[in-house]
């Protein structure tokens, strides 16, 4: 079964730094793209960026450019997400994805990882 | 504001058939496939429908997704309670080279 496991709940202060992890098993994890997607509060989905584990090509969405940090260790079938300095507005659900590529594009994600909360609080 | 624009909401009766618009332009549907996601209250997003009208194996064929020109609809018959979600839509956008979503809409079943 392909899975995507995202590691637990984050409760931080603004200004500290957070690298939260999303691991692929059941299929070969260096053959896919892994994106992360926000979910703010009551809100929709924004795709913030994707890697590709096999080379590391990373790509951000222009909204996340400089933001945040997209990363990947294949030998152990993790990506990461990372902030330097938290802030409130970082506040949301963000998941992960596994996205096929076609034509050097994303084409579908599926699965979903289960989502990790980000409580940014002072 | 959502690059593709959906309506907030849309609803329907058991049984009945409804559909979903999602408008883009030129840079994103008009030259690349749509993709439409589910999201069930408090859970993570499936995939729905893949490129235009492809459903993934164990999605009933009661879901059904269509493109023309610069404009997508998911159409859902036989709706049932089960049903009742947020659904978005999704694609490739060449100007931004990025993926844009919709702002999603959300259906009841009454």
């Amino acid at each position: 079964e392909v899975q995507l496991v995202q590691s637990g709940a984050e409760v931080k202060k603004p200004g500290e730094s957070l690298k939260i992890s999303c691991k692929g098993s059941g299929y070969s994890f260096t053959s896919y793209w892994i994106g992360w997607v926000r979910q703010m509060p009551g809100k929709g989905l924004e795709w913030m960026g994707i890697i590709y584990p096999g080379d590391s090509d990373t790509r951000y969405s222009p909204s996340f450019q400089g933001q945040v940090t997209i990363s990947a260790d294949k030998s152990i079938s993790t990506a990461y997400l990372q902030w330097s300095s938290l802030k409130a507005s970082d506040t949301a659900m963000y998941y992960c994805a596994r996205i096929k590529r076609i034509a050097a594009r994303p084409d579908w994600f599926d699965p979903w990882g289960q989502g990790t909360l980000v409580t940014v609080s002072s | 504001q959502s690059v593709l624009t959906q309506p907030p909401s849309a609803s329907g009766t058991p049984g009945q058939r409804v559909t979903i618009s999602c408008s883009g332009s030129s840079s994103n549907i008009g030259s690349n496939y749509v993709y439409w996601y589910q999201q069930l209250p408090g859970t993570a997003p499936k995939l729905l429908i893949y490129r235009n009208n492809q459903r993934p194996s164990g999605v009933p064929d009661r879901f059904s997704g269509s493109k023309s020109g610069t404009s997508a609809s998911l159409a859902i018959s036989g709706l049932r309670s089960e049903d009742e979600a947020d659904y978005y839509c999704a694609a490739w956008d060449d100007s931004l080279s990025a993926v844009v979503f919709g702002g999603g809409t959300k259906l009841t079943v009454l």
